[in-house]
């Protein structure tokens, strides 16, 4: 099993462009999410999603939009980046209710906004 | 929202010694789990508490939550040249985590 998997692994983008990022997972996990992670700030929730066609807004979803079609796959947007978009992002499933069990990361896409 | 916090932010040891990091938080929680993440790398679970147990064990790994006063422990004994990375708490409750700023170990050989 590959786990989760992230696409791209970087990216650097004029801003104003627009990428998707893709998150795909093979253990069949009901839960995905989209996090960011900036110097000092831990991990922050983007979008996350509790099953196949649904999506739910986290602690910072302004500028990004998601999508969850098939449910091994999560893509997360960026429909016009900035600057501040710049960051770490890491994508995540679980099985359940995360509250009930472990989060497994992908490796994260380092993307720079210029 | 729930939001764990761990100190001290930084710690640095010798191989061999034990690191020890504290993380409290504010609201009720379900469970509160610990990660560790390796530099340039995603986080990787390494155990979790439920808000009924007091002491869980992993290994090289002691964890300690005290519900009463919103805090938790992270243990770790014998420490390796390979424990150094950012550690992490999380507590969980509803349909997410909520992560802290994390807690930066450097384990010197």
């Amino acid at each position: 099993n590959a786990g989760v998997t992230q696409t791209p692994k970087f990216r650097v983008l004029k801003t104003g462009q627009s990428m998707t990022l893709l998150c795909a997972q093979d253990m069949n996990h009901e839960y995905m999410y989209w996090y960011r992670q900036d110097p000092g700030m831990g991990l922050r929730l983007i979008h996350y999603s509790v099953g196949e066609g649904t999506t739910a807004k986290g602690e910072v979803p302004d500028g990004y939009n998601v999508s969850r079609l098939k449910k091994q796959n999560f893509l997360l947007g960026l429909e016009s980046a900035a600057p501040s978009q710049t960051s770490v992002y890491f994508c995540a499933s679980s099985v359940t209710i995360p509250g009930d069990n472990e989060q497994f990361f992908g490796p994260g896409t380092r993307l720079t906004v210029l | 929202s729930q939001q764990g916090e761990e100190d001290p932010q930084a710690l640095s040891i010798q191989e061999g010694e034990n690191a020890t990091m504290n993380c409290s938080y504010k609201t009720s929680i379900n469970n509160l789990q610990w990660y560790r993440q390796n530099s340039g790398r995603g986080l990787v679970h390494l155990i979790l508490i439920r808000s009924n147990e007091r002491e869980k064990h992993s290994g090289r790994l002691r964890v300690t939550l005290d519900t009463s006063k919103k805090s938790s422990s992270l243990l770790i004994t014998a420490s390796r040249a390979a424990d150094t990375a950012s550690y992490f708490c999380a507590t969980g409750g509803n349909n997410r985590l909520a992560f802290g700023k994390g807690n930066q170990v450097v384990v010197i050989p």
